[in-house]
């Protein structure tokens, strides 16, 4: 049973694209939610915490969907500094933080 | 500066030859956490701490012992490696609590066993 899963990608689009990626998970405990990032051989950052009524940063905004059981992640504008590997991921109270595999982005010029 | 510390950064040893991941945070974070990352695998937790003295095994424990005596260390002991824990590893902190705190990363130690 996998808790949390994303589409691998990797996404490849061009600058100045819109590209949205989706999580869903399989715990309807679910408590909290985030998007991390990943540049290679580097260290997960945390990019964005996920609420109920959506919540934006710039350029990006995350959606969370109780019901259904999903989160999605919209990056407008793509920057090629955007490029890297998006994880979505999801903690349930007092337990540890779970993480999808990861969508890989490329953006283009 | 707020950070979680990892050392060594990268590491090259021999089977069975016993070694230590040291991990501190200065950020007096309650949870600890040491995940491994492998290609197409994502990232598996191998332990998790919610506070001194208070461990317990994540996915992937095999092979490996933790510790947490004080608050702010969580070392990762290896007591006899083998090449199938080659990897890249990840020490993370987090505050406990209601709010949505997400984890904060080490820079990562690249291990490999020959």
């Amino acid at each position: 049973r996998k808790e949390v899963e994303q589409d691998p990608g990797p996404f490849n689009v061009p600058e100045g694209a819109t590209v949205a990626f989706n999580c869903t998970y399989s715990n309807s405990a679910s408590q909290s939610f985030f998007w991390y990032r990943q540049d290679c051989r580097k260290e997960p950052k945390l990019l964005m915490s996920v609420y109920s009524s959506g919540n934006e940063d710039g350029r990006f905004t995350a959606q969370l969907n109780r019901a259904s059981q999903y989160i999605s992640l919209l990056i407008r504008d793509s920057k090629l500094s955007d490029s890297a590997t998006y994880l979505c991921v999801v903690n349930m109270g007092n337990t540890p933080l779970v993480f999808g595999k990861g969508t890989r982005l490329s953006v283009i010029a | 500066e707020a950070q979680v510390t990892q050392n060594p950064r990268y590491l090259i040893t021999v089977t069975g030859k016993k070694l230590t991941v040291t991990c501190s945070q200065n950020m007096n974070h309650e949870y600890m956490s040491w995940y491994r990352q492998d290609p197409g695998l994502g990232l598996r937790q191998i332990y998790y701490s919610m506070n001194v003295e208070v461990t317990d095994k994540g996915d992937v424990p095999e092979g490996y012992k933790v510790s947490r005596k004080e608050k702010r260390n969580f070392p990762l002991i290896l007591e006899s490696p083998s090449p199938n824990q080659t990897s890249l590893y990840f020490c993370a902190s987090r505050p406990a609590g209601r709010e949505p705190y997400g984890y904060t990363f080490g820079s990562g130690t690249r291990l490999t066993v020959v």
